[in-house]
C-alpha cells in the first residue's frame, strides 16, 4: 500500500506571495490532518478534514486554509506569505476522524524569504 | 506555553544499553498518549501509545510508562540499536468532540555502536 505523498517536497516563496500545498493520503484513509513544525514550537496542528469537511481546526490565522476532495485528497493554502511561516508541513492520514493513529507523509519544506 | 513537554533535546546511549526517554505534561484532561519516531527526511511514525486508564504498555523493545500523578511519562528501549537513532516525539490527545494531538519538542537519541 502507498503511503502519504506530499507534493512539492521544496518550496521557496517570497513574502506576500500565496502557497499551495498538496497531499494524498493512503488509499482508504478518509482523514486528513496537517500540521506545522519548526524548531522552537515542534508539531502545531493546523487542520483537519474527513470526508471533505474540515472537523477540526488549531490555533492558526485565516491565512491558512485547506479542503479536501472527494477522493481525500487535500490541499493547504497560505496566503499573504511571512517569513515566520518557515517550516516543515506535514500531512497525516488515518482511516477515521479524530484518530490518534496517524501516517505521515514526509513534508514539504517551506522557505520564505 | 507547552503543555507536552520533553525536556531533554538530545539524548545519548550506547548500543545495547536502555534508552529512556521523558515526557511531562500540564493537562490532566489528556486521556491517551502516544510516541512517535521521526527519521531525517521522513514523517514521524507511529510507535507505541498507552490509555490514561493504564501505566503501562509493552510493544517487543518498546515499553511506556505513564504516572499521572506525576503526570510523568517515559518510554524504554531495551536493548537499544543504533537503528534507534531518531528523534523522538511525545503527543498527547485531548477528550472530546475535538480531539487533538498536542506535541512535544522532540529528544534527540543517538545510540552508538
Amino acid at each position: 500500500k502507498a503511503g502519504v505523498t506530499q507534493t512539492p517536497r521544496y518550496l521557496i516563496k517570497t513574502r506576500g506571495q500565496q502557497v499551495t500545498l498538496s497531499c494524498s493520503p493512503i488509499s482508504g484513509h478518509r482523514s486528513v490532518s496537517w500540521y506545522q513544525q519548526t524548531p522552537g514550537q515542534g508539531l502545531q496542528f493546523l487542520f483537519e478534514y474527513f470526508s471533505e469537511t474540515q472537523r477540526n481546526k488549531g490555533n492558526f490565522p485565516g491565512r491558512f486554509s485547506g479542503r479536501q476532495f472527494s477522493n481525500s485528497r487535500s490541499e493547504m493554502n497560505v496566503s499573504t506569505l511571512e517569513l515566520g511561516d518557515s517550516a516543515l508541513y506535514l500531512c497525516a492520514s488515518s482511516q477515521r476522524s479524530h484518530s490518534y493513529e496517524q501516517y505521515f507523509g514526509p513534508g514539504t519544506r517551506l522557505t520564505v524569504t | 506555553d507547552q503543555q507536552v513537554k520533553q525536556n531533554s533535546p538530545s539524548l545519548s546511549v550506547q548500543e545495547g544499553r536502555i534508552s529512556i526517554l521523558n515526557c511531562d505534561y500540564t493537562n490532566s484532561m489528556f486521556d491517551y498518549f502516544l510516541w512517535y519516531k521521526k527519521y531525517p527526511a521522513e514523517g514521524p511514525t507511529f510507535l507505541i501509545s498507552i490509555s490514561s486508564i493504564k501505566d503501562k504498555n509493552e510493544d517487543g523493545r518498546f515499553t511506556v510508562f505513564l504516572n499521572k500523578s506525576a503526570k510523568h511519562l517515559s518510554l524504554h528501549i531495551v536493548p537499544s540499536q543504533p537503528g534507534d537513532s531518531a528523534v523522538y516525539f511525545c503527543a498527547a490527545l485531548l477528550p472530546g468532540n475535538n480531539r487533538k494531538l498536542i506535541w512535544g519538542l522532540g529528544t534527540s537519541l543517538a545510540v552508538n555502536p
